[in-house]
């Protein structure tokens, strides 16, 4: 059981929008900063957003980021099918002392 | 070009143990702190353990508080993780992070390939 939410999967159609969610609490989204992460399947996790919506040089602004209380989203225009992976959410948990991630989402491009 | 490579991963029976290890190569090694982070077979991800760059700070997940221990060499550009006890749920793919050079903000900018540790009879 993962201390942040995420959907299990999301889908949507080529050159569509699609939304993640990521939902936690006050000890965690909602006092820290969030940041998220594409997995390809047998590769190591890449980070996509830090600080709830900025985007580390060379990721597309097709990725952007939010955060509103404690819930963060991911929105990917746009859609290609070589967006199809894993997106996880991560912060800080203040009352664990520790970080932590969402369960992840699996994105099908159709 | 940063670059972490993760060693020292294999078969290991419950109760044993096992040291991994992370060669950083490509920045400063002693100015970031540092994280272990693992992935077990068709899960999700799960942080571990966070070192910082003086080796002043450190934190670990509960999972593992009491059986794993962090630590790093400078000298050596290299960040360990001593894995004692180990249990069958242990068993993942452990990768190596760096936190981010863009913030403070914890995230995670460079991860290593990762290094397999199983555990089983």
């Amino acid at each position: 059981q993962s201390v942040l939410t995420q959907p299990p999967s999301v889908s949507a159609a080529p050159g569509q929008k699609v939304t993640i969610s990521c939902s936690g609490s006050s000890s965690n989204i909602g006092n820290n900063y969030v940041s998220w992460y594409q997995q390809f399947p047998g590769t190591a996790p890449k980070l996509l957003i830090y600080e709830n919506n900025k985007r580390p040089s060379g990721i597309p602004d097709r990725f952007s980021g939010s955060k509103s209380g404690t819930s963060a989203t991911l929105g990917i225009t746009g859609l290609q099918t070589g967006d199809e992976a894993d997106y996880y959410c991560g912060t800080w948990d203040s009352s664990l002392s520790a970080r932590v991630f969402g369960g992840g989402t699996k994105l099908t491009v159709l | 070009e940063v670059k972490l490579v993760e060693s020292g991963g294999g078969l290991v029976q419950p109760g044993g143990s096992l040291r991994v290890s992370c060669a950083a190569s490509g920045f400063t090694f002693s100015s970031y702190s540092m994280n272990w982070v693992r992935q077990a077979p068709g899960k999700g991800l799960e942080w571990v353990s966070y070192i910082s760059s003086r080796s002043s700070t450190i934190y670990y997940a509960d999972s593992v508080k009491g059986r794993f221990t962090i630590s790093r060499d400078s000298a050596k550009n290299s960040l360990f993780l001593q894995m004692n006890s180990l249990r069958a749920e242990d068993t993942a793919v452990y990768y190596c992070a760096r936190d981010s050079s863009y913030s403070s903000d914890g995230s995670f900018d460079y991860w290593g390939q990762g290094t397999l540790v199983t555990v089983s009879s």
